[in-house]
């Protein structure tokens, strides 16, 4: 276990479904982000938050929406995605920008 | 249609073996790098890391080199173990302005009994 921890594991939606996937570091981590992995592409960062605030939007679609409320917790709101948006989605955290990742198990989000 | 899967180079090596994975990093500037492992099924798990100061780090059955000049990283695994099998990535950190880790594409290592 890394510590990062995230929920749920497997998610199947469809296109006009609205969903959220949920991380959660315990290592008292300033800074976290969500990557996606597929099997096209090597792993794309798509958001970075740093001590709650959002320091980069990877030139992600509006149809994801990041939220951190706090440093521990960080949620990725999903709505209209569409087929190709089928991926893993992983969390990581690390004690500041530049620093090693932890990574969590990913979710693996089919979208029908 | 068939969809097409990202493409990755594989290592294939008997138990006892060392292996080495190699990589080439983009960014002059990175300053930090490090090497991951993915298992099916799971998160990429850290490695071992090093720092743009140094040439060689060494860890637990691992050793990472690094040279500037041609951008190259490697990662050696010595006496490799079936449980090694995974799919291993390199990161550099874009240090740039704003600092971000930068995937490479992965190899993958199937280690035989």
């Amino acid at each position: 276990e890394t510590g990062v921890t995230q929920t749920p594991r497997h998610l199947v939606m469809g296109m006009t479904n609205k969903k959220s996937l949920k991380c959660e570091q315990h290592l008292g981590h300033n800074a976290m982000y969500w990557y996606k992995q597929s099997a096209k592409k090597p792993l794309e960062l798509m958001f970075v938050y740093n001590f709650k605030e959002q320091t980069e939007n990877n030139s992600v679609p509006s149809r994801f929406s990041p939220e951190c409320p706090n440093s521990s917790h960080l949620f990725l709101h999903l709505h209209t995605l569409q087929p190709e948006d089928s991926a893993l989605y992983l969390c990581a955290s690390s004690q500041e920008q530049g620093t090693e990742q932890f990574f969590g198990p990913g979710t693996r989000l089919t979208v029908l | 249609g068939e969809s097409v899967g990202l493409h990755l180079p594989t290592l294939s090596v008997q138990e006892g073996d060392n292996s080495i994975i190699n990589c080439a990093y983009s960014n002059s500037a990175s300053d930090y790098f490090i090497w991951y492992k993915q298992e099916s099924g799971k998160g990429p798990q850290f490695i071992i890391d090093i720092r743009s100061n140094m040439d060689k780090r060494q860890g637990q059955r691992v050793t990472v080199l690094l040279n500037k000049t041609v951008k190259h990283l490697s990662l050696q695994i010595a006496a490799t173990q079936p449980g090694d099998s995974a799919v291993y990535f390199c990161a550099e950190n874009w240090s740039t302005g704003f600092q971000k880790l930068v995937f490479g594409t992965g190899t993958r290592l199937l280690v035989s009994p």
